[in-house]
């Protein structure tokens, strides 16, 4: 079946710098891939989303970049914040979300 | 930005007993998600919900699991009866086409 691997569950930062986190999935479908972030306390959001190979997506200073050759969807930040410190799930769908499939998160810090 | 509100946000049950959890959707949406998260660990998916219908659903939704969405009003995931293993936040969200919008759970603990 599906499934979503996230390798880093916890990653501590200082502010202002730059922040990787990784996402590699397997489907036999064609994939639909999303970052949702949650703080603390509040409902998981859509961060990104994308189905289109090779393309960058942005929003909010953080971006991805679908490669299925890898079937990878990392999700980027040049310079992170205070306020990104967050849990952030990597899920996939094969069918335009009507059924996602999640990772099992990363915890994100950021340290003024 | 849209908003699901589930009721209550917290619920502690004795084992045994009935307990059901609410949701309230994004009023224009057309699909319903269970998801259950223990823990630390990772949201699963537990069912969908379209049309007044169940399409599908994992092997986490036993058979004391229900869903349903009388008159266009909540919609409702009971549990019946309980057990010590169904403790955990459950999230429910909608979607109208690919973005699924959640609320922010109900944590469930089973006594």
């Amino acid at each position: 079946g599906d499934s979503v691997t996230q390798t880093e569950g916890l990653v501590t930062l200082t502010k202002g710098l730059p922040v990787m986190l990784n996402c590699t999935y397997q489907t036999t479908y064609s994939p639909f891939l999303f970052w949702y972030v949650q703080h603390l306390n509040e409902a998981p959001k859509l961060l990104l989303k994308s189905s289109t190979d090779n393309k960058r997506t942005e929003h909010q200073g953080f971006y991805a970049t679908l490669h299925k050759s890898s079937s990878s969807f990392h999700l980027q930040k040049s310079s992170v914040q205070l306020s990104d410190s967050a849990l952030y799930f990597c899920a996939l769908s094969d069918n335009m979300g009507y059924k996602l499939t999640f990772g099992t998160g990363t915890s994100l810090l950021v340290d003024p | 930005g849209p908003k699901v509100l589930q009721i209550p946000s917290h619920q502690i049950i004795d084992m045994g007993q009935m307990v059901t959890l609410n949701c309230d959707p994004v009023s224009n949406h057309l699909y319903f998600y269970w998801y259950k998260q223990i823990l630390g660990q990772q949201m699963e998916f537990l069912v969908n919900f379209y049309n007044g219908k169940v399409m599908e659903k994992s092997k986490l939704f036993k058979d004391q699991f229900s869903v349903e969405r009388p008159d266009g009003s909540y919609f409702t995931l009971k549990i019946q009866p309980t057990a010590l293993e169904d403790s955990a936040v459950y999230f429910c969200a909608s979607s109208f086409m690919d973005t699924l919008y959640f609320g922010a759970g109900t944590r469930l603990s089973v006594l």
